[in-house]
């Protein structure tokens, strides 16, 4: 595709059920990373990928959170049991390289906990 | 947590003047990165420096870098209403593998 795409744009969870999000980087790059943004706040990182493998995780703020990318292009973010505190948008990035070069995000999911 | 802090928190100026954030940072870094946000939308990469680099153009953006001072600039000249949105600088410490570092930004507003 022409960008990073993620689903669903807008997420309505009632605390304690399971959400799933999903991210299809650009065709072809390596990098991957998920980050958390709260209102009024800027990104702050949660995981990344270089290709299928899980390089960094130390992000997640609990065990509650997982992600995967098991062919090394779509990756999704599970949140199990969302707590009201989880609310915020979540942003996928990806890049044509290892590390921290120009990073192309998608436009986030909204998830709100009520 | 988040490492950098940009200055001021918002700033609102007239179209056609210039406007400059600031942004300043903890640790060592290999690069410094300026991202726009538009309302609602995803952040758009604006311009990379390197932490052996002083000062980078790219159109209407000049980013200068001061590593002993562990500070960065962003100057938007001739701002346009489209320029409004919010400003974040991001740091990358060098470790490849642990993400951007990001400001809270700053929150620019271009009036007509």
């Amino acid at each position: 595709g022409a960008g990073v795409s993620q689903s669903p744009r807008y997420k309505v969870a009632k605390r304690g059920q399971d959400v799933a999000l999903r991210c299809d980087p650009i065709s072809g790059h390596v990098s991957l990373f998920w980050y958390q943004q709260a209102l009024g706040q800027g990104p702050e990182f949660l995981t990344y990928f270089q290709n299928e493998a899980q390089l960094d995780k130390s992000g997640l703020p609990s065990d509650r959170f997982f992600a995967e990318r098991p062919e090394g292009s779509v990756s999704t973010l599970k949140i199990q049991r969302t707590q009201q505190e989880d609310s915020a948008v979540y942003l996928c990035a990806s890049s044509l390289v290892w590390g921290n070069t120009e990073a192309f995000f998608g436009q986030g999911t909204r998830l709100t906990v009520v | 947590s988040q490492q950098g802090e940009e200055d001021p928190q918002a700033l609102s100026i007239q179209e056609g003047e210039n406007a400059t954030m600031n942004c300043s940072y903890k640790t060592s870094i290999n690069n410094l990165q300026w991202y726009r946000q538009n309302s609602g939308r995803g952040l758009v990469h604006l311009i990379l420096i390197r932490s052996n680099e002083r000062e980078k153009h790219s159109g209407r953006l000049r980013v200068t870098l001061d590593t002993s001072k562990k500070s960065s600039s962003l100057l938007i000249t001739a701002s346009r209403a489209a320029d409004t949105a919010s400003y974040f600088c991001a740091t990358d410490a060098g470790g490849g593998a642990d993400g951007l570092t990001f400001g809270k930004g700053t929150h620019l507003i271009i009036q007509p």
